[in-house]
């Protein structure tokens, strides 16, 4: 079977930083993706990760381990707007589509 | 960018009618689509592949006499939700990508409401 697990729920400071873990068990691996959904809304593309080591994108950066089927999410400076759920997908070799996480609803408080 | 348009937002209907759903590729053709459905604070789950010109190809457990869908262009699918219940209400969301290694680029959503 396949299966990505994320912590379900995370709070954090204004101004901190935040990290998101995400392991995944999957039949084939292409790369790993991450989304952000703000509640009611759908999901946006953050960031992508297809080999080992981090890639930045402003405030957020993404690593991917393959090795060790693992990857994190890091949110720097974190604002208000940050609060959202932030959801780990992977690509699988073969597939077209993405087999998304359980998904983690960050909460950024003053 | 590559963008996803998807109407209607919102749906209310009534138990037993059948609802539409539109997913369009504005900027881009799109020979696959994807559609989920997502329950309130739950994850995306991957209802069916829609390719253009030929038959969905649906995820286990999803009905494919109840949720229609049809892809008749490079640009167009359609999701139908058939003779609707109250446990179909949910979030149904569209997406598709622009090639291969791209990012999926999803539509806004409808929120669909069966009373």
């Amino acid at each position: 079977g396949q299966s990505l697990e994320q912590p379900s729920e995370v709070t954090a400071v204004e101004g901190a930083i935040v990290q998101i873990n995400c392991t995944y068990q999957t039949s084939g691996f292409y790369g790993l993706s991450w989304y952000q959904q703000h509640d009611g809304g759908a999901p946006t593309f953050l960031s992508y990760n297809g080999l080992d080591g981090l890639e930045e994108t402003g405030r957020f950066s993404s690593f991917l381990s393959r090795s060790d089927s693992y990857g994190y999410l890091l949110l720097q400076e974190l604002q208000m707007k940050d609060s959202a759920s932030y959801f780990c997908a992977v690509d699988q070799t073969g597939a077209n589509n993405l087999f998304f996480g359980t998904g983690t609803r960050l909460t950024v408080i003053p | 960018g590559a963008v996803v348009s998807q109407h209607p937002s919102r749906v209310i209907c009534k138990s037993g009618t059948s609802v539409k759903i539109e997913c369009r590729s504005l900027d881009f053709q799109a020979t696959t689509m994807f559609w989920y459905r997502q329950f309130p604070k739950q994850s995306l789950m991957l209802m069916a592949t829609s390719n253009e010109g030929s038959k969905a190809t649906y995820e286990q457990g999803v009905e494919k006499d109840k949720f229609l869908i049809n892809h008749a262009s490079l640009t167009l699918s359609t999701l139908t939700v058939t003779s609707a219940h109250p446990e179909d209400s949910s979030f149904y969301i569209c997406s598709a990508r622009a090639g291969d290694t791209s990012p999926l680029h999803f539509g806004n959503g409808t929120r669909l409401t069966v009373t």
